[in-house]
């Protein structure tokens, strides 16, 4: 069965403390993996897409990892801003279909 | 580039009534996704079209939900008769590529759905 899997359901961090997020995920055929943000009352935002195991991407604090099994989304020196929901999300080969985890919420305190 | 668009925003109904959100995506986009969003959970996907044909609707509970997507731009997503557990956000994003290729989506604001 393909599903998307996050942790920790919830993370709280000192500003400045660095950590990551984990995405693990099984599916029959990746075609592509995706973070986003999620602000309360909002939709969803895209941050990356990783195509390939070995690919990262960065932007500002973020920086995204792809490996077989599972994806990282690793925050360095965060800021109270960085607070929100950050949502992993997976295409697979199988008719294209999109698989959402739960997220992690981050709270980043000043 | 404006983005994609939904209303209402908020909806407050009483069970067994119906309730219709739309939709408008990012202009030139070909694929559109109705998401269900129950607090503190991921999106899970009702529907997908690109253009105006459905893709995927595996999810979707057809007794109750229906979907459509006008000449291959706007859509709407309706719900007759409500239930309880449809409370809910419902969001609508899209993304430029077709079902063959990676798809960024690109979501909206949603829609809040309180049924009482």
């Amino acid at each position: 069965e393909d599903q998307v899997t996050q942790s920790p359901e919830a993370l709280r961090l000192q500003e400045g403390e660095s950590s990551s997020l984990n995405c693990s995920y099984t599916v029959s055929g990746l075609r592509g993996l995706f973070w986003y943000r999620q602000d309360p009352g909002k939709g969803p935002e895209f941050l990356f897409t990783l195509y390939s195991a070995g690919e990262e991407k960065e932007k500002e604090r973020l920086k995204a990892t792809l490996t077989k099994k599972e994806s990282f989304l690793h925050i360095t020196a965060p800021k109270p801003e960085d607070s929100a929901t950050y949502l992993c999300a997976v295409q697979a080969e199988n008719f294209n279909k999109f698989y959402f985890g739960s997220g992690t919420k981050l709270n980043v305190k000043p | 580039e404006a983005g994609v668009a939904q209303s209402p925003r908020y909806k407050i109904i009483e069970k067994r009534q119906s309730v219709a959100f739309w939709c408008n995506p990012i202009s030139g986009h070909a694929t559109l996704y109705w998401y269900q969003q129950i607090l503190g959970q991921g999106p899970k996907l009702l529907i997908q079209f690109q253009n105006n044909g459905v893709v995927d609707d595996s999810q979707l509970p057809k007794d109750r939900f229906s979907a459509e997507r006008l000449k291959g731009v706007d859509s709407t997503l309706k719900i007759q008769p409500a239930k309880l557990e449809d409370s809910a956000v419902y969001l609508c994003a899209s993304s430029r590529r077709g079902t063959g290729g990676m798809n960024e989506q690109y979501f909206g604001p949603g829609t809040r759905l309180t049924v009482t």
